[in-house]
């Protein structure tokens, strides 16, 4: 079965500091995409980046990259320069081509200290 | 403007009653979502859509029912049957199965039962 952890509930990071949100995966599907979401208070949810499993390279997106080691199972989202604006809960994600679902990880609350 | 609208924003509920949840997208998406969300909590699937008049459970359908009667839209209904229905409730589609795209999120009703 497919699962998504993301073991920090809350991180802190100080203003225009870069800050790495962990996330592990489990999948025996060769082809799947891993995401990352952002969902302010206000509760609705942003795609942030987008990683394939075939991909060689990581992605990135601005100020978002995400750290793919596909031999460790993780896909880490790296945001560098924080902003106040950047506190939110993020959510890791993932789907696999097959599928019609996906599941998301329990969420890292990030705080961004001025 | 394409995107998914989620009506209402907040919504009431007496013990014992039937409501129902609005989602409407106008990206020509073939697969359409509902996910809850416990406070603290990641998103728990529902049900979901592949193409219309068609639909699957998800992890916790117990107490919800769905119609996929037009493309474009995708209800909602939380009943009497659901012991625990106050949470927030998220909408999303993507293009379908067979890619990996990312999910486009409405902005979510919270419901509360009083």
């Amino acid at each position: 079965a497919q699962k998504i952890t993301q073991t920090q509930p809350g991180m802190f990071v100080q203003e225009k500091e870069a800050v790495t949100l962990d996330c592990t995966y489990d999948t025996s599907d060769p082809s799947y995409g891993l995401f990352w979401y952002k969902q302010p208070s206000s509760g609705e949810m942003i795609f942030l980046i987008y990683q394939g499993s075939y991909d060689q390279q990581n992605a990135t997106e601005g100020r978002y990259s995400l750290n793919f080691q596909k031999a460790r199972k993780s896909a880490n989202l790296v945001i560098s320069a924080s902003q106040l604006g950047d506190s939110a809960m993020y959510f890791c994600a993932m789907r696999d081509t097959g599928g019609f679902k996906t599941i998301f990880g329990a969420g890292t609350r990030l705080f961004v200290k001025a | 403007d394409g995107g998914i609208t989620q009506s209402p924003k907040y919504l009431f509920r007496k013990e014992g009653q039937n409501v129902t949840l609005s989602c409407e997208q106008n990206l020509n998406h073939d697969a359409m979502y509902w996910y809850r969300q416990d406070p603290g909590q990641g998103l728990r699937l529902i049900y979901y859509s592949q193409i219309v008049n068609d639909f699957q459970k998800g992890d916790i359908a117990e107490g919800y029912s769905v119609s996929r009667e037009k493309k474009e839209s995708f209800p909602l209904t939380v009943t009497s049957a659901q012991k625990n229905p106050t949470a927030f409730y998220l909408c999303a589609s993507s293009i379908g199965p067979g890619t990996v795209a990312e999910a486009f999120f409405g902005q979510g009703t919270r419901l509360t039962v009083v």
